[in-house]
């Protein structure tokens, strides 16, 4: 098993570029999940998938769009990327079912907009 | 909304010490609380979890983590530090029913030789 896998690692956009991070897990798991993480802040929760077809917003989903077409993937959409979303974003997904279920990360993407 | 605070922003412990990062967290359930490390430029580590039994739990890397529900805390602690434990410590909690985690702001241990 590979986990959860993202690419690309490192990317830098200019001001209203778009792009796509993208998110992989072969792991059959239901649930995926993007976060960000900026100094001092932690990490905070962008949107989040139960399942294919059903997406919904985390704490801080401006800027962002996702989609969640198959169990496998779950690619973040920047349309027009802004310097405040120089970050680094963390894919997470975890099965379905009991009451809470542990999380596994991936590596991460480190992006900079100029 | 469950929230989590980790009141340190920096600690810095002399090798050998022993080692106490605190994380107070608001839920107003059974929280499903965990602790993860993060070395510069590197991913998250899963250090330990707490989701029910035993209040005291073991972990990775020698560390280990009370529940304590009468304080809404989940101290993460270690006897003994080692330098090559320097790095980034984040508390989190997740909800019943819900599949993602609220973080904390994290704690950036430094080790002294």
């Amino acid at each position: 098993n590979a986990g959860v896998t993202q690419t690309p690692k490192f990317q830098v956009l200019k001001t209203g570029q778009s792009m796509t991070l993208q998110c992989a897990q072969d792991m059959n798991h239901e649930y995926m999940s993007w976060y960000r993480q900026d100094p001092g802040m932690g990490l905070r929760l962008i949107h989040y998938s139960v399942g294919a077809g059903i997406t919904d917003q985390g704490e801080v989903p401006n800027g962002y769009n996702v989609s969640r077409s198959t169990t496998e993937d779950f690619p973040l959409r920047l349309l027009s990327a802004a310097p405040s979303q120089t970050s680094v974003y963390f894919c997470a997904s975890s099965y379905r079912g009991a009451d809470y279920n542990e999380q596994f990360f991936g590596p991460g993407t480190r992006l900079t907009v100029l | 909304a469950q929230s989590v605070t980790q009141p340190d922003i920096h600690i810095t412990v002399s090798e050998g010490a022993s080692l106490e990062l605190r994380c107070n967290y608001s839920y107003g359930a059974t929280p499903y609380l965990f602790w993860y490390v993060q070395s510069p430029g590197q991913g998250l580590q899963l250090l330990l979890k707490y989701f029910s039994g035993d209040t005291l739990v073991q972990g990775i890397k020698g560390f280990e983590a009370e529940f304590k529900r009468s304080q809404s805390s989940f101290n993460l602690r270690k006897p003994s530090v080692h330098w090559s434990d320097a790095a980034e410590y984040f508390c989190a909690v997740g909800a019943t029913g819900y599949s993602t985690l609220t973080f904390g702001k994290g704690t950036m241990l430094l080790v002294s030789p």
